[in-house]
């Protein structure tokens, strides 16, 4: 069983475009955060929900919003997509706030 | 400002040698943790080291947290081919779970 999930796993859009990336974790955590990974493999915190309540904001946009219907969801809404958007967004959950984080497979988007 | 930084960089090696990643920061980290990230894939945890000084063994893989706990390496024994990967450090700041990511070594280990 696929512990923590993202769909798609490629998304590929125009500039300007909204778009939506979606996160399950069926581990039971109360925490979970998405992260960008660019093309130069550096891994970066965007934000972070415990219980549904954001808990870490980095420096992100604001075209960037998180949502979190429940524990074991958190999905990306992205507005008005721009080149720089491109990189491979992981989602990641874990028990707490410093406890193992258990990382997704990524969802690699081009923006064109 | 890169808080952690990690060497080298690449690192492409023949099958059987050793070889050590290091990671370093000037601040100070409740704990720190090593990934290995494969291609199309998430970064996986290795080990998580919480105490200065600590060594973990993980079969060839021998971690260490620094005294100081402001930096870490990771000796790998023997190399294999299958080690190849992205090695990824990350460390621990409060009690946020907010991980500070290295920019990775990449290993490339030939049979």
């Amino acid at each position: 069983d696929t512990a923590v999930s993202q769909t798609p796993k490629y998304l590929v859009t125009q500039m300007g475009n909204d778009k939506s990336i979606k996160c399950e974790q069926n581990l039971g955590h109360d925490t979970m955060y998405w992260y960008k990974q660019d093309s130069k493999k550096f891994l970066k915190i965007m934000f972070s929900y415990n219980n549904k309540e954001l808990i870490i904001n980095e420096t992100v946009p604001n075209r960037f919003s998180p949502k979190s219907p429940d524990k074991a969801h958190l999905n990306l809404h992205i507005n008005s997509l721009e080149l720089g958007d491109s990189a491979v967004y992981f989602c990641a959950s874990s028990q707490g706030h410093s406890e193992t984080q258990y990382f997704g497979p990524g969802t690699r988007l081009l923006v064109l | 400002t890169q808080l952690l930084e990690q060497s080298p960089q690449f690192l492409s090696i023949q099958e059987g040698e050793n070889l050590t990643v290091y990671c370093n920061s000037s601040s100070v980290f409740s704990s720190l943790q090593w990934y290995r990230q494969e291609p199309g894939e998430g970064p996986v945890l290795l080990v998580t080291v919480v105490t200065g000084g600590e060594v973990k063994k993980l079969k060839r893989l021998t971690f260490q947290f620094g005294d100081a706990r402001k930096d870490s390496s990771l000796h790998i024994t023997a190399a294999q081919p299958g080690d190849t990967g992205l090695y990824l450090c990350a460390g621990a700041r409060g009690s946020q779970g907010n991980l500070i990511f290295g920019k990775g070594t990449k290993l490339s280990v030939k049979p």
